[in-house]
């Protein structure tokens, strides 16, 4: 089975601080994303990125930023925490040419 | 704005019943709908996709796509207490790629 793992499943951070959030996949899949889900409004798409060194902005990229360096880690990076961008994380692969995602765990984010 | 619309809920059915779960959407260029379900505190799991119209079956799960009312549904049939969650609808006019979520409709199946 594909294995999508979040280094985190709770994080509490202090608004201001700098915050990474880790995705590993071990199935070679090109193709990787950070999804952001709230009650009410679903998932929202923050980044994603079809290869290395590649991303692409979703449709809520402000105060993230991400890095793909390598094909099964793609990190997520809030810039400086606020209290709005507490939130569940998830993290999904899916190689190309085939259909449906693969999510991580999610990781809870609280920011104080 | 691409938008996919749930009914948030929750779906009430009794047990043995049939859950039927729908699904509208904006965006007449899409190609690949899905359904995921998510149990309290977990992340999604693909449970069904169909690509053309007309019904698509799995076990008890029948997915049903009709492109010209931009609807798509999900019907389980024989309810089980462990059906309940919530399901997803999601949609992508890129082959699953870049997907649009619906906020999710929340099922509870009474023993």
């Amino acid at each position: 089975d594909v294995k999508v793992t979040q280094s985190s499943r709770y994080l509490v951070k202090r608004t201001g601080e700098k915050v990474f959030l880790e995705c590993v996949q071990d199935m070679d899949h090109e193709n990787m994303f950070w999804y952001r889900q709230d009650p009410g409004l679903g998932l929202r798409l923050i980044y994603f990125s079809y290869d290395v060194k590649m991303k692409e902005k979703g449709d809520i990229p402000e105060g993230y930023s991400v890095s793909r360096e390598k094909k099964e880690r793609f990190s997520l990076i809030l810039e400086s925490a606020s209290t709005n961008q507490t939130s569940m994380y998830l993290c999904a692969s899916i190689p190309t040419g085939t259909h449906g995602y693969t999510f991580g765990s999610g990781t809870r984010l609280t920011v104080v | 704005q691409k938008e996919v619309e749930q009914n948030s809920g929750p779906l009430s059915v009794p047990e043995g019943a049939i859950a039927s779960l729908n699904c509208t959407y904006s965006d007449r260029g899409s190609q690949s709908f899905f359904w995921y379900r998510q149990y309290s505190g977990k992340s999604p799991e693909l449970i069904m996709f169909i690509y053309s119209n007309g019904d698509k079956e799995d076990g008890r799960f029948t997915a049903q796509l009709n492109k010209a009312s931009q609807y798509v549904s999900l019907l389980i049939r024989d309810s089980q207490p462990s059906d309940s969650a919530t399901y997803l609808c999601a949609v992508s006019n890129t082959g699953g790629f870049k997907t649009i979520f619906g906020a999710g409709t929340r099922l509870f199946v009474k023993a």
